[in-house]
């Protein structure tokens, strides 16, 4: 799935900073994810878009925001409100419609200093 | 919500040998079932899928059963590889019309399975 990008692969963030991770997808879909994945745990979606500047919040949006400007690209901010922002983030994408598959970014690890 | 049980956490086996990963799921009204492989640091990648209106797949090593009135499902993979190592993760979606508008596209995952196919 080379057509999902993300960047950086590393991150850090100080105490009450807010930091931003991008994603970018050239598979002409409609629809993208953010998830957070912890040791142990499975993936949980934070945020999902199905259409450009459209977004929906997932299970655990407290402390995120997105913004769907392009079809092209869904960046995350990871802000200050969010007190335990330390975990491995993933972006998908999928077409547009009922079950469709999600493919996945490489991800970024962010971490606190 | 959904809600998406997995098990094991952690399965080790010889290689050769089969294993076999079981996920139940709350929703009844889910019809969308993918799992994803995922080697270590790397992304999740799928590696097969099932819809509700289907009770089997397979995809040579690899097969998924699903059993809509029990409301589990499972991955079964036959002579297990080294290369098979890694950490596996079973989802579920609703995707369709509903009152109160279309939804779709957003998975539940499990917990993950660990496995570790020993030489």
């Amino acid at each position: 799935d080379g057509g999902i990008t993300q960047s950086p692969k590393y991150l850090f963030r100080k105490e009450g900073q807010n930091v931003t991770l991008s994603c970018e997808q050239n598979l002409n879909h409609d629809a993208m994810y953010w998830y957070r994945q912890d040791p142990g745990q499975g993936l949980r979606l934070i945020y999902y878009s199905q259409i450009v500047n459209d977004f929906q919040k997932g299970d655990i949006a407290e402390g995120y925001s997105v913004s769907r400007e392009k079809k092209e690209s869904f960046p995350l901010t990871v802000t200050s409100a969010q007190k335990n922002p330390t975990a491995f983030y993933l972006c998908a994408s999928s077409r547009r419609g009922p079950n469709q598959p999600q493919h996945f970014g490489d991800g970024t690890r962010l971490s606190i200093l | 919500g959904e809600n998406v049980e997995q098990h094991p956490s952690t399965l080790s086996v010889q290689e050769g040998d089969s294993a076999v990963i079981k996920c139940t799921y709350s929703d009844s009204a889910s019809n969308y079932f993918p799992w994803y492989k995922q080697e270590l640091g790397k992304r999740p990648q799928l590696i097969i899928d099932i819809r509700s209106n289907v009770g089997e797949k397979k995809d040579q090593r690899i097969a998924v059963t699903l059993n809509k009135t029990a409301k589990h499902f499972s991955l079964h993979i036959t002579e297990t590889q080294p290369e098979d190592s890694a950490v596996y993760f079973c989802a579920a979606s609703w995707g369709g019309r509903r009152a109160g508008g279309t939804s779709y596209g957003k998975l539940t995952f499990g917990q993950g399975t660990i496995l570790t196919v020993h030489p």
